[in-house]
């Protein structure tokens, strides 16, 4: 079973930043938070992962409270491109990677 | 270069056929994993393979047989094909160790079992 918890689905205008959380609450000390999203039918693609810190790349950011209970993944300037499944998953490098239902973010014109 | 390429993208084929699957990556990788996504459009993780070795089954019916026979291959062949087994197969890779290191997914098989 996922170790995480999503809301099914958010909406964000074009242009401005979309904010996805995530609760990941029993997440254990070795555990990365990770994150992909799937466009329409598209195979799952990889955008960030952390353990401790916040991070950066070219696709996103990625905010982990201090706790490590919950994270936030923020897409600073949503393109109608961005409109996609996303999932946050918890794991070590040692384990699968299992999917919940993630968030359907749409991003609106 | 793809990383992760899965042949066919389509299939359609008839109840009872037998049929494979193909994948391999090009990343060095030493772990592969077959995932399916049915029209729940839920990802469900079917086996996983570490150095040619099966470590995961989850509890996939045996008519489903992954076969790795190096490290940058992983195929599932399907004996007699069910109506049910219609969906989206996506081939996956990743390398074990320590620190975190992200999966890469092929583009996925499209089985449809008429």
């Amino acid at each position: 079973d996922a170790k995480t918890t999503q809301p099914p689905s958010m909406d964000c205008a074009e242009g401005r930043a979309a904010n996805l959380p995530c609760n990941h609450s029993t997440i254990s000390g070795n555990e990365y938070v990770y994150w992909y999203r799937q466009i329409h039918s598209q195979g799952p693609q990889y955008i960030i992962h952390g353990l401790k810190n916040n991070e950066t790349n070219e696709m996103a950011s990625l905010i982990i409270t201090e706790d490590r209970k919950s994270s936030t993944l923020i897409l600073p300037h949503a393109t109608l491109r961005d409109t996609a499944v996303y999932y946050c998953i918890v794991r070590t490098s040692y384990d699968k990677v299992i999917f919940g239902p993630g968030t359907s973010l749409s991003v609106i014109p | 270069d793809t990383a992760v390429s899965q042949t066919p993208k389509y299939l359609v084929t008839q109840m009872g056929n037998d049929k494979s699957i193909k994948c391999e990556q090009n990343l060095g990788h030493d772990t592969m994993y077959w995932y399916k996504q049915d029209s729940k459009k839920f990802l469900k993780i079917m086996f996983s393979y570490n150095n040619k070795e099966l470590i995961i089954n989850e509890t996939v019916p045996n008519r489903f047989s992954p076969k790795s026979p190096d490290k940058a291959h992983l195929n599932l062949h399907i004996n007699s094909l069910e109506l049910g087994d219609s969906a989206v197969y996506f081939c996956a890779s990743s390398l074990k160790g320590q620190g975190g290191t992200e999966a890469f997914f092929g583009q996925g098989t499209r089985l449809t079992v008429v």
